[in-house]
């Protein structure tokens, strides 16, 4: 069974930094991209980032480009989001999610919060 | 970017009725369109990729139709474990971008 568990997340004030895990198992996981994805609270979802297989290229939404990197330590079967310069505006639960071999998810973890604020 | 507009926003049905929801984006995505459903408190779950396949597990009562920018998911008998937000995804082009959502409530 696929299993995404996600942590890392809490309250950090504006302009601060926060690095998200999301422990993954059940797959194959150094041959297969992996993407995160955003809901501020009680909106809709927000794609963040994608990460391909093998270390391979990444993509970000303009709204994260430059100030968030996502990466993976395959031999810990472990996806990484790391968030710099946080602004009100990123506040929201991150999930990541098992890319599927054209990018739709499946399935996603639980999500971590990550709330900022003064 | 491709906007993804979902209609309505919110859908009232009742249960055992069939429920239509819309997906349209603002430049041909294909056939490379995927659904979600969110329940409150839940992560997404895929329900349906390549605008008609449903997922491993998916009952047949949902379907999706459709292709370039036209797009329908429909649940042909609402049960009520299908009240739930329901979201379309394009991975035709980067960035990939959700639909707004469109809320299922019970009438």
């Amino acid at each position: 069974e696929v299993q995404l568990v996600e942590s890392g997340g809490g309250l950090v004030q504006p302009g601060g930094s926060l690095r998200l895990s999301c422990a993954a198992s059940g797959f194959t996981f150094g041959s297969n991209a992996m993407t995160w994805v955003r809901q501020a609270p009680g909106k809709g979802l927000e794609w963040v980032s994608t990460i391909n297989g093998r270390g391979g290229n990444t993509y970000y939404a303009d709204s994260v480009q430059g100030r968030f990197t996502i990466s993976r330590d395959d031999s810990k079967t472990t996806l990484y989001l790391q968030m710099n310069s946080l602004r009100a505006e990123d506040t929201a639960v991150y999930y990541c999610a098992k890319d599927q071999s054209l990018h739709w998810f499946d399935p996603w973890g639980q999500g971590t919060l990550v709330t900022v604020s003064s | 970017e491709k906007v993804m507009t979902q209609s309505p926003a919110t859908l009232s049905v009742s249960p055992g009725e069939r429920a239509t929801l819309s997906c349209r984006a603002s430049q041909s995505v294909s056939s490379n369109l995927a659904w979600y459903q969110q329940k409150p408190g839940q992560a997404p779950r895929l329900l349906i990729y390549g605008a008609s396949t449903r997922a491993t597990g998916i009952p047949a009562r949902f379907s999706g139709s459709g292709s370039g920018t036209e797009f329908t998911l429909t649940i042909s008998s609402l049960q009520s474990d299908d009240f739930a937000v329901y979201y379309c995804q394009q991975y035709n082009n980067w960035p990939l971008t959700f639909g707004q959502g469109t809320k299922v409530e019970i009438k």
